[in-house]
């Protein structure tokens, strides 16, 4: 049963520490989704990548996230130096497209984040 | 740029009642795919439905239907007979072909209480 794995799924951290979240798409999937969930922004996407390569960081705070991905069952998000206003649930997702052709996305369980 | 919008944020409603979740989108491409995606209460995103610009015909899959209206921009996801299990965040989403850097961009969501 192919699923998006995502680790860790809670963590709480003190303002300033930095925070790593990894995320294992589903083998064979081609783009690769950030997103972050807040009560007043919904879901806001983040950062993704095709074929690893990363085609857009626009919706990154760049001073202090990045986002990479090093191999085809790796992605990464960090935060350095995390703040409160961080605090959220960050989803990652995969999917496959074709052609131009964007097809379902399959989300990850979600990290839980509270910056204290 | 592509966005979505769901100007309602929060419906109750009472069990059996039927409630219609509005979409509205905006792009400039004439290709593009909408999603609709549940959120219940435990916190993973459930794929619903995923429908291409040249396809206008409303969909039905038991209880939800789904219609289509390019005239207006619309997606709206209608739920029959609404059920406490349909209680979740409803998300409507976006992608545009962009000849290989496709994303996927939501709206905020809609919060749906069916009480019983």
């Amino acid at each position: 049963d192919a699923r998006v794995t995502q680790t860790p799924r809670d963590k709480v951290t003190e303002m300033g520490q930095e925070v790593t979240m990894r995320c294992q798409p589903i083998l064979g999937h081609n783009t690769v989704f950030w997103y972050r969930q807040t009560m007043m922004q919904g879901l806001e996407l983040l950062a993704y990548f095709r074929n690893r390569a990363p085609l857009d960081d626009s919706g990154m705070p760049k001073d202090r996230f990045s986002a990479e991905m090093p191999d085809a069952t790796l992605a990464t998000l960090k935060i350095q130096p995390s703040e409160p206003r961080d605090s959220a649930v960050y989803f990652c997702a995969s999917g496959l497209a074709i052609q131009g052709a964007m097809g379902e996305a399959f989300f990850g369980q979600g990290t839980r984040l509270t910056v204290v | 740029a592509q966005k979505v919008t769901q100007a309602q944020t929060e419906i109750s409603v009472v069990e059996k009642e039927d409630v219609t979740l509005d979409c509205v989108y905006e792009t400039r491409d004439t290709t593009y795919y909408l999603f609709w995606y549940k959120q219940p209460p435990s916190g993973e995103l459930v794929f619903l439905i995923r429908r291409n610009s040249f396809d206008e015909q409303n969909e039905i899959s038991g209880r939800y239907s789904w219609n289509f209206q390019k005239s207006t921009s619309s997606f709206n996801f209608t739920i029959t007979a609404s059920q406490v299990v349909d209680s979740a965040v409803y998300f409507c989403a976006l992608s545009e072909r962009q000849g290989g850097s496709e994303k996927l961009v939501f709206g905020k969501g809609m919060k749906l209480t069916v009480n019983p």
